[in-house]
């Protein structure tokens, strides 16, 4: 299994765009990047996911260069609600059919 | 809106006590379906497959006759913590995902197991 490297922890204020950076270095052809979200005493949430180049969404935008070996989430304009844990995943074939393994995931702090 | 189910959210009980956790996939039916255990401040650790029609698979050093699974149906797999005991408290969280490839997994939200 393809194993990520993440900050453990990042600070940012409200109103800025966060970029939370993730090393894959060992992904494979049908692995999938995936992103969560989890506040505390819930379960992750789902975020967005991506194989190559950019995916944007209605909360997230994902950039993959064209080697895979990295990902950048980019938050924008945080607030903060947004203070979680994210987690980055690059599951097989997206992740759905078989069991996810986590890392310590980016605890990001957003002040006023 | 929710994807997963599951219940209860909040479990008290005392030692020796079995307890029941309830994951429901709310809009897609799930062949397979995941439990997962995370203590305070760790992340989440994988626990069990759970597959309809057939028995779990357990990872390593997760005792199968601790933690039963039962996937009777397509949108519902239960998870047992049989005679619990205080180091058994945590949370427990289910996830599935949807049918057909290139489909992330989506979690419950969790149940907090404290034992006393």
């Amino acid at each position: 299994l393809a194993k990520t490297t993440q900050p453990i922890s990042m600070d940012s204020y409200e109103g800025q765009e966060v970029n939370i950076t993730c090393s894959h270095n060992n992904i494979a052809t049908n692995d999938y990047i995936t992103w969560y979200q989890q506040f505390p005493s819930q379960g992750p949430r789902f975020i967005i996911q991506g194989y190559k180049t950019k995916v944007t969404n209605e909360v997230a935008s994902l950039f993959i260069p064209a080697d895979r070996k990295s990902s950048t989430l980019s938050l924008p304009r945080v607030s903060l609600s947004d203070t979680a844990v994210y987690y980055c995943l690059v599951p097989y074939s997206g992740g759905g059919a078989d069991g996810l393994t986590f890392g310590k995931g980016t605890h990001l702090i957003i002040q006023p | 809106g929710a994807v997963v189910s599951q219940h209860p959210s909040w479990v008290i009980c005392k030692s020796g006590t079995s307890v029941k956790i309830e994951c429901r996939s709310l809009d897609f039916q799930a062949t397979t379906m995941f439990w997962y255990r995370q203590f305070p401040k760790q992340s989440l650790m994988l626990m069990a497959t759970s597959n309809e029609g057939s028995k779990a698979t357990y990872e390593q050093g997760v005792e199968k006759d601790k933690f039963l699974i039962n996937h009777a149906s397509l949108t519902l797999s239960t998870l047992t913590v049989t005679s619990a005991h205080p180091e058994d408290s945590s949370f427990y969280i289910c996830s599935a995902g949807r049918p057909g490839g290139d489909q992330p997994q989506h979690f419950g939200d969790g149940t907090r197991l404290s034992i006393l």
